[in-house]
C-alpha cells in the first residue's frame, strides 16, 4: 500500500517551453502532497505543499509563477515548469500524506518515483 | 525550520562491517525523526521514525536508531551491513506545526562484497 507514482519520469524539453509533471497516489487519498527538487549528490529541498481544493504553499525563494501547482483532485498533483530553462534541469520528487489516517501516522510522507527534467 | 546535518557524505564498508551514520538537528522543542533510504533508480522509503518513548528505534531491514537528547542527535546504526545496503541514506527532522520535512544532505553507502 501507499503507493505513489509520478509521470513522466524523464523529460527533455528546450528552454522556454512549459513542462508538466503528474503526481498521483495510487492506494490512498492525499490532501495533502509536497514536491521536492533534488540537486546531484545533495538533498531534497521542499519547493512548496501542495493542498487539495486551494493553492500550494511556496517555501521562501521558489518562483510561485514558475512553478505552478495545482491539486484538484485528492489523488493527483500537477507541478508545471513554465519557461523551463537549463537551471530548472534537475530531479523533481513529489511526496503524499494518507488522508485516512490520523494522529502520529498522518505525519508519515509516502515517496514517488521522482521525474528527471533536463531542458536543452 | 530546523536544519539536520549528516556529517559522512560518503562511507565504503565491507560487508559484515558495523554501520553508524550521524545526524544531528537543531533545538526545536519537541522532535519527530526519521531515517529515509534511497536504494540506486528507486524512491525514497522510510527506514524508520522517532516520535516519543523508547529512544531506541527499530527500523526495517535491521536498521535502528538512538534518539540522545542531550547530543540533539538521531544516529542510525546496523550491526553487519550487506551489499544490498548500497544506497543513499537521508536524516529528516519534521517542522514544527508538523506539515514539513527538512532533510539532511544525504550519505552514500557503498557496500563491498
Amino acid at each position: 500500500g501507499a503507493v505513489v507514482s509520478q509521470h513522466p519520469s524523464w523529460v527533455i524539453c528546450k528552454s522556454g517551453t512549459s513542462v508538466k509533471i503528474e503526481c498521483r497516489s495510487l492506494d490512498f487519498q492525499a490532501t495533502t502532497m509536497f514536491w521536492y527538487r533534488q540537486f546531484p549528490k545533495q538533498s531534497l529541498m521542499l519547493m512548496a505543499t501542495s493542498n487539495e481544493g486551494s493553492k500550494a504553499t511556496y517555501e521562501q525563494g521558489v518562483e510561485k509563477d514558475k512553478f505552478l501547482i495545482n491539486h484538484a483532485s485528492l489523488t493527483l498533483s500537477t507541478l508545471t515548469v513554465t519557461s523551463a530553462h537549463p537551471e530548472d534541469s534537475s530531479f523533481y520528487i513529489c511526496s503524499a500524506r494518507d488522508a485516512g489516517t490520523s494522529g502520529r501516522f498522518s505525519y508519515e510522507q509516502y515517496f514517488g518515483p521522482g521525474t528527471r527534467l533536463t531542458v536543452t | 525550520a530546523q536544519s539536520v546535518s549528516q556529517h559522512n557524505h560518503h562511507v565504503i564498508l565491507s560487508e559484515a562491517a558495523s554501520l553508524e551514520l550521524g545526524c544531528n538537528y537543531s533545538y526545536g522543542g519537541t522532535v519527530n525523526l526519521f531515517w529515509y533510504v534511497q536504494y540506486p533508480g528507486q524512491h525514497l522509503q522510510l527506514l524508520l521514525k522517532y516520535f516519543s518513548g523508547d529512544p531506541l528505534v527499530k527500523g526495517i531491514k535491521g536498521f535502528e536508531a538512538e534518539f540522545i537528547k542531550s547530543k540533539f542527535s538521531f544516529n542510525l546504526r546496523k550491526p553487519s551491513v550487506q551489499w544490498s545496503d548500497t544506497a543513499e541514506y537521508f536524516c529528516a527532522v519534521l517542522n514544527s506545526g508538523y506539515s514539513t520535512l527538512t532533510f539532511g544532505k544525504g550519505t552514500m553507502l557503498l557496500v563491498s562484497p
